[in-house]
């Protein structure tokens, strides 16, 4: 079985300041694939990245940056000066693989003014 | 315009009374998937397919019936709902047969309420 973890539950920050997401993962395939998705307070998921596990290049995009790490199973996500407008509910996903797919209990994130 | 498209978006029923949520995709993608979303705990997957006519369980199957007659609709059966299937439902699709390596694509969500 897959589990995916992500600890924080709520974060709350204020603007400009930088905030980490973090997300642990556990799986017994060798091949597999990360993502994270953002839903804002509309509703609607959005996908932001992708990683497979071969993989380990860390990424940045703009004020977005992502730490993946095989040897400690986690695949952490950064937003540097925080905004408002990310204040959303962040969602970690292992897979799917084969078909299924397992996501975080997400983590909420509020950026106050 | 590439999109997954659910309907209906809101609906408030009774136990028992057989429902029906449809998910369609214009992507021609190959997987889909059915979620349900609950306060605390994330995305749990329904049932996904891999190809027409290829159904499998994820996590929460029970109470759920799903079918693949064709590629692009992908729909969500409650025979006898209950007040425990209240809850945020969303379809997905992907560009893969197993969904590896692709994001999967998000209807926007059906809001479904069981008295």
């Amino acid at each position: 079985a897959q589990k995916v973890t992500q600890a924080q539950t709520e974060i709350s920050v204020v603007e400009k300041e930088d905030v980490t997401l973090d997300c642990v993962y556990e799986t017994r395939d060798t091949t597999y694939y990360l993502f994270w998705y953002k839903q804002p307070p509309s509703g609607e998921l959005v996908f932001l990245i992708r990683r497979n596990s071969f993989d380990e290049q860390n990424e940045i995009s703009g004020r977005y940056s992502w730490n993946f790490q095989k040897s400690t199973s986690s695949f952490n996500f950064t937003i540097t000066a925080s905004q408002v407008v990310d204040s959303a509910v962040y969602f970690c996903a292992l897979g799917p693989n084969a078909g299924k797919s397992t996501f975080g209990d997400g983590t909420t994130l509020t950026v106050k003014p | 315009e590439a999109q997954v498209t659910q309907n209906p978006r809101y609906l408030i029923t009774v136990t028992g009374k057989k429902l029906t949520v449809t998910c369609s995709q214009n992507m021609n993608h190959e997987y889909m998937s059915w979620y349900r979303q609950d306060p605390g705990l994330g995305l749990r997957q329904i049932y996904y397919s891999m190809n027409v006519e290829v159904t499998d369980k994820g996590d929460v199957p029970e109470g759920y019936k799903v079918s693949r007659k064709e590629k692009r609709n992908f729909p969500l059966i409650l025979e006898s709902p209950s007040p425990n299937q209240t809850s945020l439902y969303f379809c997905a699709s992907s560009l893969s047969a197993t969904g590896a390596n692709q994001p999967q694509h998000f209807g926007d969500g059906t809001r479904l309420s069981i008295l």
